[in-house]
């Protein structure tokens, strides 16, 4: 059992470039959600899915994109990248049908953006 | 805006020594969760503890809640070098059919031997 996956594990990316976090669990969950850490920070929600099809907006969404076409995926799309986008970002999921569960955490994508 | 704060930021401990970490929070919850977090690394989910629940053990950890106050408390026993990590509480409000974990700034533990 792999758990959830981030590919890739670190990414340098100049301003206005464009680029997709991967996000992938194979445990079946309906819910999956992505946030942003920043130093000395906790985490804040970016976006989160409540199953295929079904995406919404979480604290801090502008400047990034996602979509849910399957059950296992949840790509974070980074439209143009800022400075300010720089920070690491973690994908979780859960069931979504049990009001009290923990999340499962990918191990992060550092992204740098110069 | 972060639902959670965490007290203290930092602490540094020795090893076999008790470590305390606080949360406080803002609004009703559905249950409040502790996550680890080693350097580097994702967040491990160390335990959940519900809206109706005071206290809870999962073997070295124990978690109290009260709710009148908004405020929780993660306790570890008899520490080890390696609880050297990030400590996070997260609260969940589940709104709309949808886990809404809300974290704390967390605090920074250091176990010297």
């Amino acid at each position: 059992n792999a758990g959830v996956t981030q590919t890739p594990k670190f990414q340098v990316l100049k301003t206005g470039q464009s680029m997709t976090l991967q996000c992938a669990q194979d445990m079946n969950h309906e819910y999956m959600s992505w946030y942003r850490q920043d130093p000395g920070m906790g985490l804040r929600l970016i976006h989160y899915s409540v199953g295929a099809g079904i995406t919404d907006q979480g604290e801090v969404p502008n400047g990034y994109n996602v979509s849910r076409s399957t059950t296992e995926d949840f790509p974070l799309r980074l439209l143009s990248a800022a400075p300010s986008q720089t920070s690491v970002y973690f994908c979780a999921s859960s069931y979504s049908t049990d009001m009290n569960t923990e999340a499962f955490f990918g191990q992060g994508t550092r992204l740098t953006v110069v | 805006s972060q639902q959670g704060e965490e007290d203290p930021q930092a602490l540094s401990i020795q090893e076999g020594e008790n470590a305390t970490m606080n949360c406080s929070y803002k609004t009703s919850i559905n249950n409040l969760q502790w996550y680890r977090q080693n350097s580097g690394r994702g967040l491990v989910h160390l335990i959940l503890i519900r809206s109706n629940e005071r206290e809870k053990h999962s073997g070295r950890l124990r978690v109290t809640l009260d709710t009148s106050k908004k405020s929780s408390s993660l306790l570890i026993t008899a520490s080890r070098a390696a609880d050297t990590a990030s400590y996070f509480c997260a609260t969940d409000t589940w709104g709309e059919g949808a886990q809404k974990l809300v974290f704390g700034q967390g605090t920074r533990l250091t176990i010297n031997p």
